[in-house]
C-alpha cells in the first residue's frame, strides 16, 4: 500500500510532442503528490506538485492531472523540447508525514 | 544561496573499509533525509531526521549508520557490514511536514574497488 506504480520505464518523443507519465497509488491516505525531474549526474529537483482537492495544476509546459477515483495521477509536458530528456519521478506523501514514497522513475529522451 | 552540499562527488572505497559521506544545509530545514539510487531501482530511503538528536530507519538501513548532532548537518556512514555499497547516494531536506517539497544535494557517486 506503501507504493507509487510509474510508467513507462522509458519514452522516447519527438521535438514538439507530448509526453506523457502516469502513476498509480493504493494508499487512499496520500495527500501530496509531487514531481521531480533529474539531470543525469545530479540531484532530484522539484517539478510541480498537486493536492487531491484539484483534478489539475498547469506551469507553463507541465500539466498534472489527477483522479482521485482511480488513485491515479500523470505528467504532460506540452512541445516537449530536447532540454527536457531527464529522469521524472513521481511520488506521494501523507498528511503529517515528511516521508515522500517515490515511484521508480521514467526516462525521458526528446529526439530533436 | 541557500541549498545542501554533499562531499565527496565521487568516492572509492576499499573492501572491509568505512566511508563517511557529508551532507550540509543551510536552508534551515528541519527535517533531512539519505537516499540511494541504483538504476531502474528509483529513490530508496535509507534514514531521515525530524529533528536534531533523533533519526529513524528508512527502507533499506542495514549496513548504515547517521548522526544528526546539528541540523544543519546530517553524515551517513557506509559501513564494512553494507555488501553491495556501489550505488549514488542522495541527500535531502525539507521544512517541517515535506509541504515545500524537499530539495536535493548534487549527490555523491560511492564506488567500491
Amino acid at each position: 500500500q506503501q507504493q507509487v506504480k510509474q510508467s513507462p520505464q522509458s519514452l522516447i518523443v519527438q521535438k514538439g510532442g507530448i509526453s506523457i507519465i502516469n502513476c498509480a497509488y493504493e494508499n487512499t491516505a496520500f495527500d501530496y503528490f509531487p514531481w521531480y525531474q533529474q539531470f543525469p549526474g545530479k540531484g532530484p529537483a522539484l517539478l510541480i506538485a498537486i493536492r487531491p482537492d484539484v483534478s489539475e495544476k498547469k506551469e507553463g509546459r507541465f500539466t498534472i492531472s489527477f483522479n482521485k477515483s482511480a488513485k491515479q495521477f500523470s505528467l504532460h509536458i506540452m512541445d516537449s523540447q530536447p532540454g527536457d530528456s531527464a529522469t521524472y519521478f513521481c511520488a506521494a506523501s501523507m498528511g503529517g508525514s515528511e516521508k515522500l514514497v517515490f515511484g521508480k522513475g521514467t526516462k525521458l529522451t526528446v529526439n530533436p | 544561496d541557500g541549498g545542501i552540499t554533499q562531499s565527496p562527488k565521487y568516492l572509492f572505497r576499499k573492501e572491509g573499509q568505512n566511508v563517511t559521506l557529508s551532507c550540509e544545509q543551510n536552508l534551515n530545514h528541519d527535517a533531512m533525509y539519505w537516499y540511494r539510487q541504483d538504476p531502474g531501482q528509483g529513490l530508496r530511503l535509507i534514514y531521515y531526521s525530524q529533528i536534531v538528536n533523533d533519526f529513524q530507519k528508512g527502507d533499506i538501513a542495514e549496513g548504515y549508520s547517521v548522526s544528526r548532532e546539528k541540523k544543519e548537518s546530517f553524515p551517513l556512514t557506509v559501513t564494512s557490514a553494507q555488501k553491495n555499497p556501489t550505488a549514488f547516494y542522495l541527500c535531502a531536506s525539507s521544512l517541517d511536514r515535506g509541504r515545500g517539497g524537499y530539495t536535493f544535494g548534487s549527490g555523491t557517486r560511492l564506488t567500491v574497488v
